[in-house]
This record gives structure tokens, C-alpha cells and sequence, in this order.
């Protein structure tokens, strides 16, 4: 079976313009979750959607914001990029929304802010 | 809130010898706790996770962690290191809704 799939892998932007990044979760896995890695630290947690529905959001501004479709594939978008936005964006999929699921993440895209 | 410390953002250690990866946590409500592994242009692997029962978990590669509630640790070790071991690893904890916090993770160079 596939892994967690991102796209794009790479992605260059200049600040103020929008970005939408997309996630296809493993086959079978409801719950998708967005984390941005800036370099030299740790992911950080975004959302968390299930069914569709948010379930989760971390401490991030109204500029991002995420979606889930039908089909469990998840798209994260963010408004007026900013310098700071530089960083790896992971998805991650598990089977259930609840905590003691482990996490299959994609490889990640990597935002770069001119 | 909860928190995760991991100690030390680098450690050097020759092949074959042992290793431990300190991590720390904190919460306010029952946790579970992973160590993931990243390496180089990759995403985050689940190397091992603590959810109940014994406080010993163990990896299919020979890493093992235990988890300590009075000292609210959870270290990950391996008795002899490999060169593929040179990776960056990740202590996490979660709880409720999956909100899962990371340490700021350690690199683990090995030396050959």
C-alpha cells in the first residue's frame, strides 16, 4: 500500500502570496494531521481533521486554515505568506482521531518565502 | 498543556557503543509517548510508542524506552549503535484528540 503522498515536494513563494498544499492519507485512514517543522525543531501541530470535521488546531493564525475531503485527502492553505512561513510542512494519517494512534507522516513539502 | 524537553540537541557516540536519548515531559492528564525518527529529506518514522502496561517497550531494530511516571522521562536507548542509526530522533507526546507536542529533537551522529 502507498505511504502518506504530499505534493508538491518543493515549493517557492514571495511573501504576501497564498499556498495550498495537498495530503493523501494511507488507504483506509480517516484522520489527517498538519505540522510545520521550521529548521532546527521540532514539528509543530496545526490541525487535526476527521471525518471531515476539525478536530484540533494548534497555536497558528487565521492564515491557515485546512480542509478534509470525501475521500480523506486533505489540502492546508495559507494567506499573506509571510518570511517567517519558511518551513517543512508534514501530514500525518492514522486509522482514528484518538491520541494513542500512531502517526504515518509523507515526506513533506517544503515552503521557501522570498 | 504538556510539554516535551529533550535535553540534548546533539550526541556523538563511536559505532557499536551504547546510546541514550534523554527525554522529559510534562502534563496535566494521562499521556502516551513516542520516539519517531527522521532522517535527511524524509518525514518522521514511529520508532516506538508507550500507550499502557509495561513501562519497557522495545523497537523491532533494538531501540527501547521506558517510561518513568514519578520522573516523568521517558529515555530512549540502544545497547551498540549502528552507522544507520545517524538520524534525528523525536520524543512526543500526546493526548486527547491527538494533539500531539515534539521535542525539539537530538541528533545522533555516529562515528565509525
Amino acid at each position: 500500500d502507498a505511504g502518506v503522498t504530499q505534493s508538491p515536494t518543493h515549493l517557492i513563494k514571495t511573501r504576501g502570496q497564498h499556498v495550498t498544499l495537498r495530503c493523501s492519507p494511507i488507504s483506509g485512514h480517516k484522520s489527517v494531521s498538519w505540522y510545520q517543522q521550521v529548521l532546527g525543531q521540532g514539528p509543530q501541530f496545526i490541525f487535526q481533521y476527521y471525518e471531515k470535521e476539525e478536530r484540533g488546531r494548534g497555536n497558528f493564525p487565521d492564515r491557515f486554515s485546512a480542509r478534509q475531503f470525501p475521500n480523506y485527502s486533505s489540502e492546508l492553505n495559507v494567506n499573506a505568506l509571510l518570511l517567517g512561513d519558511s518551513a517543512l510542512y508534514l501530514c500525518a494519517s492514522s486509522l482514528e482521531q484518538f491520541s494513542n494512534q500512531p502517526q504515518h507522516f509523507g515526506d513533506g513539502t517544503r515552503l521557501s518565502i522570498l | 498543556a504538556q510539554s516535551v524537553t529533550q535535553l540534548d540537541s546533539q550526541v556523538p557516540v563511536f559505532e557499536e557503543a551504547p546510546v541514550e536519548l534523554r527525554c522529559n515531559y510534562s502534563s496535566s492528564v494521562s499521556v502516551y509517548l513516542f520516539w519517531y525518527v527522521q532522517y535527511p529529506n524524509q518525514g518522521l518514522q514511529l520508532l516506538l510508542k508507550y500507550l499502557s502496561g509495561s513501562t519497557l517497550v522495545e523497537s523491532i531494530n533494538g531501540f527501547e524506552a521506558e517510561f518513568n511516571k514519578s520522573q516523568t522521562s521517558f529515555h530512549l536507548r540502544k545497547p551498540s549503535v549502528h552507522i544507520s542509526d545517524t538520524a534525528e530522533y523525536f520524543c512526543a507526546v500526546a493526548g486527547g484528540y491527538q494533539k500531539v507536542t515534539f521535542g525539539t529533537g537530538t541528533k545522533l551522529q555516529v562515528i565509525p
